[in-house]
């Protein structure tokens, strides 16, 4: 079945510092893939998507590059700030459903 | 709606007990979906449905749970004889067709006491 797999948290930056969460993803088909935010007191929110292979998904600064060869959709922002705090969830879409399998969470806390 | 919304935001229930969580979705959007999320973890597909039918119901854990969509609108996710492991947050999610952005409500927390 499918799987996606990321990093544990808590990640804990200081302001301006880069940001990498890491992602892998196991399916049997060729999935789109997502991450989502989820900002304290609030709900899931779409980041950014991509939809085939070598694509990169961008929005309000961060990216992640579709990567097939190694099953990989790792999010990455250049310089974070406090408001970036929350958690980002992983996700990959196969049908035409679009039922989400979700990674279990990475919690970002960004200091002053 | 401007969202999706979600009812009860939290609710307490007695081990045993039935309980019901509604989402009212986005206005015009055909597809819904249900998920769960334990605590620490990523959310878990329960159940969409496409109008009024379901048309995947194969996250439902048992034959506890159980979700309508009469008029293809509002949907009641329903939970009979509530355990200890029930205790989560239920999200539900709506969009327009079963193949565009999903937008997310605020969950309702159950915790079985």
């Amino acid at each position: 079945g499918n799987s996606v797999t990321q990093m544990e948290g808590p990640v804990t930056l200081s302001e301006e510092a880069f940001l990498t969460i890491n992602c892998t993803y196991t399916a049997t088909g060729y999935p789109s893939l997502f991450w989502y935010v989820q900002y304290p007191g609030e709900g899931l929110q779409l980041l950014l998507k991509a939809t085939k292979a070598d694509d990169k998904g961008s929005n309000k600064g961060f990216e992640a590059t579709y990567r097939k060869e190694t099953t990989s959709f790792h999010l990455e922002k250049g310089s974070v700030q406090v408001s970036d705090s929350a958690v980002y969830f992983c996700a990959l879409s196969e049908d035409a459903g679009n039922m989400l399998t979700f990674g279990g969470g990475t919690r970002l806390m960004v200091k002053p | 709606g401007a969202g999706v919304s979600q009812t009860p935001s939290n609710k307490v229930t007695e081990k045993g007990k039935y309980v019901e969580l509604r989402c009212d979705p986005i206005s015009g959007h055909t597809a819904l979906y249900w998920y769960r999320q334990s605590l620490g973890q990523g959310p878990e597909f329960l159940i969409y449905f496409q109008g009024t039918g379901a048309a995947d119901d194969s996250g439902l854990p048992n034959d506890r749970f159980f979700a309508v969509r009469p008029e293809g609108s509002v949907s009641t996710l329903k939970i009979q004889r509530t355990e200890r492991g029930d205790s989560a947050v239920y999200l539900c999610a709506s969009s327009t067709t079963g193949n565009t952005e999903a937008f997310f409500g605020q969950g309702t927390r159950l915790t079985v006491v």
